[in-house]
């Protein structure tokens, strides 16, 4: 079975461009999350999607949005990137995305904004 | 409030044991977990524990609750090399969909 995949593993961009993130949950799971790592901040919450609907959302500012498809995938999208949205970003799947349901993190996008 | 915090640094010697603490704050936590990262990897769930237990091991790995006190920890018996990491604890309350996370420890074990 395959795990959580994330796409691209590694990109540069420059000030002010915007970025999308992709993600592939684990077949049959319909919960996406997503979560920024930094060094400083350590791991926050961005945001959690299921059945193509936002259930919460963390304290992010309105450059960070996402989506989810119909199939279970997502998207996160940073508009006007700044130097301190350089982080790893990192979706995790579950089938419910309630408590106690265990979820399953990709190995993350390295976002380096210059 | 949410916090979740854990001291930042451990050193073990091969073989020994390791705890590694973590304290929170949100007493509405229903479930507590404990993930490894290794260098350039996602996060890897190692255990979990519900909040009306005490007590949960699973082999090498043994993680404690204090509810009262808030308190989590997370014992690695005979730590080995490919023990170095960092750890994180992490909780999740019930209708929330997320996890508030610890600030991760990062355990060194010398060989």
């Amino acid at each position: 079975k395959a795990g959580v995949t994330q796409t691209p593993r590694y990109l540069i961009k420059t000030r002010g461009q915007q970025v999308t993130l992709s993600c592939s949950p684990i077949s049959g799971h319909r919960s996406v999350s997503w979560y920024q790592q930094t060094p400083g901040q350590g791991l926050q919450f961005l945001f959690e999607y299921f059945s193509e609907t936002q259930r919460n959302k963390g304290n992010f500012p309105g450059r960070f949005s996402g989506r989810q498809f119909s199939n279970s995938r997502s998207e996160m999208n940073v508009s006007t990137l700044e130097l301190g949205d350089s982080a790893l970003y990192l979706c995790a799947s579950s089938s419910t995305g309630a408590s106690g349901n265990t979820i399953y993190f990709g190995e993350g996008s390295w976002l380096t904004v210059v | 409030g949410e916090d979740v915090e854990q001291s930042l640094f451990l050193s073990v010697r091969e073989g020994d044991s390791s705890v590694i603490n973590c304290t929170y704050t949100d007493s509405s936590s229903t479930y507590l977990y404990w993930y490894k990262q290794e260098p350039g990897a996602g996060l890897q769930l190692l255990t979990y524990i519900f909040s009306n237990m005490d007590m949960k091991q699973d082999q090498r790995l043994t993680v404690l609750l204090n509810k009262k006190d808030k308190h989590l920890s997370l014992r690695i018996a005979d730590t080995q090399t490919g023990d170095s990491a960092i750890y994180f604890c992490a909780e999740t309350a019930s209708g929330t969909y997320k996890y508030i996370f610890g600030t991760g420890t990062r355990l060194k074990v010398l060989a």
